[in-house]
């Protein structure tokens, strides 16, 4: 069972360069979510969605874009990558976000902007 | 706003010397605090989740207790595998997206 399954692991991007990360779960979880983690800080949300279709704003949001493609699917777009925006990713899932369960998480990706 | 405090920051045990990892918060309307285990290069690993104050929950060598300022996880007897690091987080809100915040974590060292 793969649970979350993030790529890439590991990117370099020049400053100015796009990507998109890529995330699939497969246990069938209503919610996903996207987290930064910086050194000295907690886990900060970029952007969840509640359900297929829908997108909502996290903590920290300026710079990044996403999309739910289905069920399965949530992805992370970095438009113009900035050396700010060097972390690591993680996505995650949910059964739901309105009741009290537990997320799981994906392996990261490790994002150096230069 | 929402606050989680761990600590000690980093906490270096030998094996089987019993210890607790602390984490206090300061939310309004706490839905329930979960307790993560991140091992280097890894995301984090689901652990425990508590409701409310006075329950205690327990796996292996790791017991998790709630009030209703403070979490804590007691470490009893610990092994080198049980080094990484710890991560608090709390959820709240009533309707809709229930918010969750992370505290920065409790690294964990054990050695044998």
């Amino acid at each position: 069972n793969a649970g979350v399954t993030q790529t890439p692991k590991f990117q370099v991007l020049k400053t100015g360069q796009s990507m998109t990360l890529q995330c699939a779960q497969d246990m069938n979880h209503n919610s996903m979510y996207w987290y930064r983690q910086d050194p000295g800080m907690g886990l900060r949300l970029i952007y969840y969605s509640a359900s297929e279709g829908t997108t909502d704003k996290g903590e920290v949001p300026n710079g990044y874009n996403v999309s739910r493609l289905n069920k399965r699917e949530f992805s992370l777009r970095l438009e113009s990558a900035a050396p700010s925006q060097t972390s690591v990713y993680f996505c995650a899932s949910s059964e739901s976000n309105r009741r009290n369960t537990e997320a799981f998480f994906g392996q990261g990706t490790r994002l150096t902007v230069v | 706003e929402d606050q989680v405090t761990q600590s000690p920051e980093a906490l270096r045990l030998q094996e089987g010397e019993s210890s607790s990892l602390n984490c206090s918060y300061t939310v309004s309307g706490l839905r329930g605090l979960f307790w993560y285990r991140q091992d280097p290069g890894k995301g984090p690993e689901f652990l425990f989740t508590l409701y409310s104050a006075g329950e205690e929950k327990e796996k292996e060598r790791l017991k998790a207790t709630l009030t209703k300022k403070e979490s804590f996880l007691h470490i009893t007897a610990p092994k080198p595998e049980d080094s990484a690091t710890y991560l608090c987080a709390v959820q709240t809100g009533t309707e809709g997206y229930q918010k969750v915040t992370f505290g920065i974590g409790t690294k964990l060292q054990v050695i044998p």
